[in-house]
């Protein structure tokens, strides 16, 4: 089935350790996106990319960083800088063709929490 | 960019339907309206989406008046299984790949009552 492949589901950091998050979509969407949700809140853009080896920062980029090597992998680093990590974090895709305003397929997310 | 405004939650009853407005009034031309359904510990999932007037699909309708300033999703007789947090969205295809559509506010919180 097509669709977004995100994981792990749970991870754990350690202070001042570095993690990535992975995010492999098949749906062949140019489109990539990461989300962190925090509890009862609604979902704040980290970075997202249109292309292969082009990416933008989103409203809350700071401490993360991304890579798109390939169109289909669009992996999140949460760093050691960003103090406040724990929280939901979402991939989606979309596509940037077609008529009208090609909808959001997301991911089930990745959970991350500090020991 | 567009910035959207719904009720933070809702009660209904199972059997009956479900109306959730959003306010969106400086929508621009071209933006449309999607809304998207959230279950705990899990993504949005795309639900319906409108330019203007009415769109109907197997799940639900929405509902946009002319001026566009704001638009209403309708559940039909809503079940349990429709608990969830519904977010709407506008955005502008025309921007491909900008943050246009990207803003979630904190959404609905509807429950669905036995």
């Amino acid at each position: 089935d097509g669709g977004i492949t995100q994981s792990p589901k749970y991870l754990f950091r350690k202070e001042g350790q570095n993690v990535t998050l992975s995010c492999e979509q098949n749906l062949n969407h140019d489109a990539m996106y990461w989300y962190r949700q925090d509890p009862g809140q609604g979902l704040r853009l980290i970075y997202y990319s249109q292309i292969v080896n082009d990416f933008q920062k989103g409203d809350i980029a700071e401490g993360y960083s991304v890579s798109r090597e390939k169109k289909e992998s669009f992996p999140l680093t949460v760093t050691s800088a960003q103090k406040n990590p724990t929280a939901f974090y979402l991939c989606a895709s979309r596509s940037l063709s077609g008529r009208g305003d090609q909808p959001q397929h997301f991911g089930d997310g990745t959970r991350l929490s500090i020991l | 960019l567009a910035k959207t405004t719904q009720p933070i939650s809702m009660d209904s009853y199972e059997g009956q339907e479900v109306n959730i407005t959003c306010s969106h009034n400086n929508i621009a031309t071209n933006d449309y309206i999607t809304w998207y359904q959230q279950f705990p510990s899990q993504g949005p999932r795309f639900i319906i989406q409108g330019y203007k007037t009415k769109v109907t699909n197997e799940v639900a309708s929405l509902f946009i008046p002319a001026d566009r300033k704001s638009s209403t999703l309708s559940l039909p007789r809503v079940s349990l299984s429709d608990t969830a947090v519904y977010y709407c969205l506008v955005g502008d295809p025309a921007v491909s790949g900008s943050a246009r559509q990207l803003t979630f506010g904190s959404g609905t919180q509807l429950t669905v009552l036995p």
